[in-house]
């Protein structure tokens, strides 16, 4: 398997313009994460999908973002419009299950808003 | 507030060494704690995950312990290896809910 797959890997973007980060889990995983890590606040969880249905978004710092997961292959993760303080970088996990499962975690995206 | 605290913020060992990070925790009730492993540049890795019945769980080098009365959790990495420099995050989970708190993470060093 080849594991979590994000995209893009690296993102450097204008304040004011929109930003979509995508993540494709493993296959046979029900369950799907997107962190947000930055060197003052470290990982934080942004929102959790359980079989494609966003459980919890109280991690969404605001309204500018937002999460959909169309089909248990594919989720994105969108910035608009995107601020320099939303600089950082983003993963996408998947799991089995809950938090009592494993999550794998992908590459990251590291996203810089300028 | 469920918190998770990690000491120390950093290390630097000698290859060779051993090493030990701590890890406290307030989350309540409890779930498991796993400990992960962060090269520079990619996404966590779990090195363990023990539930509140496991008090000693290895990977390698890498042994983790939990004590679930005294809610503290240690990771010691033996006879270190230059690829064992990284960050080490502490990540507790909630049985209430799926909820985890991360710790800030401990960043060793390991130096030739």
């Amino acid at each position: 398997d080849a594991g979590v797959i994000q995209s893009p890997r690296h993102e450097v973007t204008e304040m004011g313009q929109e930003v979509t980060l995508r993540c494709k889990p493993i296959s046979g995983h029900n369950s799907l994460f997107w962190y947000r890590q930055t060197m003052m606040r470290g990982l934080e969880l942004l929102i959790y999908f359980n079989n494609n249905v966003p459980i919890d978004d109280s991690g969404m710092p605001e309204d500018r973002f937002s999460a959909k997961m169309p089909n248990a292959s594919f989720s994105t993760l969108k910035i608009q419009p995107s601020e320099p303080r939303d600089s950082a970088v983003y993963f996408c996990a998947s799991s089995l299950g809950r938090t009592e499962y494993e999550q794998y975690f992908g590459p990251g995206t590291r996203l810089t808003v300028t | 507030k469920n918190q998770v605290e990690q000491s120390p913020q950093s290390l630097i060992i000698l290859e060779g060494k051993n090493c030990t990070l701590q890890c406290n925790y307030t989350v309540s009730p409890f779930s498991n704690l796993r400990w992960y492993k962060q090269d520079t540049g990619r996404g966590p890795v779990s090195l363990t995950i023990m539930t509140f019945s496991e008090n000693t769980k290895s990977n390698g080098r890498y042994t983790a312990t939990l004590d679930a009365d005294t809610k503290q959790s240690s990771l010691h990495i033996t006879a270190s290896q230059l690829s064992d420099s990284a960050s080490y995050i502490c990540v507790v989970s909630c049985s209430n809910d799926y909820k985890l708190s991360f710790g800030a993470g401990t960043t060793v060093t390991v130096r030739a």
